[in-house]
């Protein structure tokens, strides 16, 4: 069974950073591509940021603009999102979501049940 | 980029059918294959229902079906069920790499 855990998702001030990660377990990770897709309160769904398999490339969304950075621990099963100089619209639960293809498919078939950034002074 | 234009609510009687339409442009919907729709029932998760315009993974009912004409995609559900209460969500690859959502679309089974 395909699972993804995120963690690491906490109220944080304007400014401030933090580490995302997401567990998977349940699939070959490595073979993968995988993504980041963001839910502010009582809004749309906004893709983030997605890596291809081997984490060669990187894909970003325009508002993230170099805040953000994508990457992954194949030997570990892990992916991560850094982020940076957080503002208060960066508030939103971020979903680790699994990529049908190797790279940018962009086919989200498995999704974690996300991590809440709330961003706050 | 904006993102692509949905209804922002549908609804129909349980058996009737639906179409929710989803509009972006010849950089996204109408320069690709790549269209997907995503089921999110409240505090959950969302769920893929259809990609690459037409297909459905394994396991959503045969219900669902999705096509593409120009710049728009449509998400039709048939023989609507309660449980089928939800919002909606397409998506796009886009010529700058990068992926589109739309803005979703509530369903409400009368």
């Amino acid at each position: 069974e395909v699972q993804l855990l995120e963690s690491g998702g906490d109220l944080v001030q304007p400014g401030g950073s933090l580490r995302l990660s997401c567990a998977a377990s349940g699939f070959a990770f490595s073979i993968y591509g995988m993504g980041w897709v963001r839910q502010a309160p009582g809004k749309g769904l906004e893709w983030v940021s997605s890596i291809t398999n081997s984490g060669a490339d990187t894909y970003y969304a325009d508002f993230v603009k170099g805040r953000f950075t994508i990457s992954r621990d194949n030997s570990k099963n892990t992916l991560f999102l850094q982020v940076n100089s957080l503002r208060a619209e960066d508030t939103a639960v971020y979903y680790c979501a699994k990529d049908k293809s190797r790279s940018l498919g962009p086919i989200f078939d498995y999704w974690g049940q996300g991590t809440l950034v709330t961003v706050s002074s | 980029q904006s993102a692509l234009t949905q209804p922002a609510s549908v609804s129909g009687s349980p058996g009737q059918s639906i179409t929710i339409s989803c509009t972006g442009t010849s950089s996204d919907i109408g320069r690709y294959h790549y269209v997907s729709w995503y089921q999110q029932h409240p505090g959950k998760a969302p769920k893929l229902m259809i990609f690459d315009v037409s297909d459905r993974p394994s396991g959503v009912s045969n219900r669902f079906s999705g096509s593409k004409s120009g710049n728009t995609a449509s998400l039709t559900i048939s023989g609507l069920q309660a449980e089928d209460e939800a919002d909606y969500y397409c998506s796009s690859y886009t010529t700058s790499t990068t992926v589109l959502f739309g803005g979703g679309t509530k369903l409400t089974v009368l």
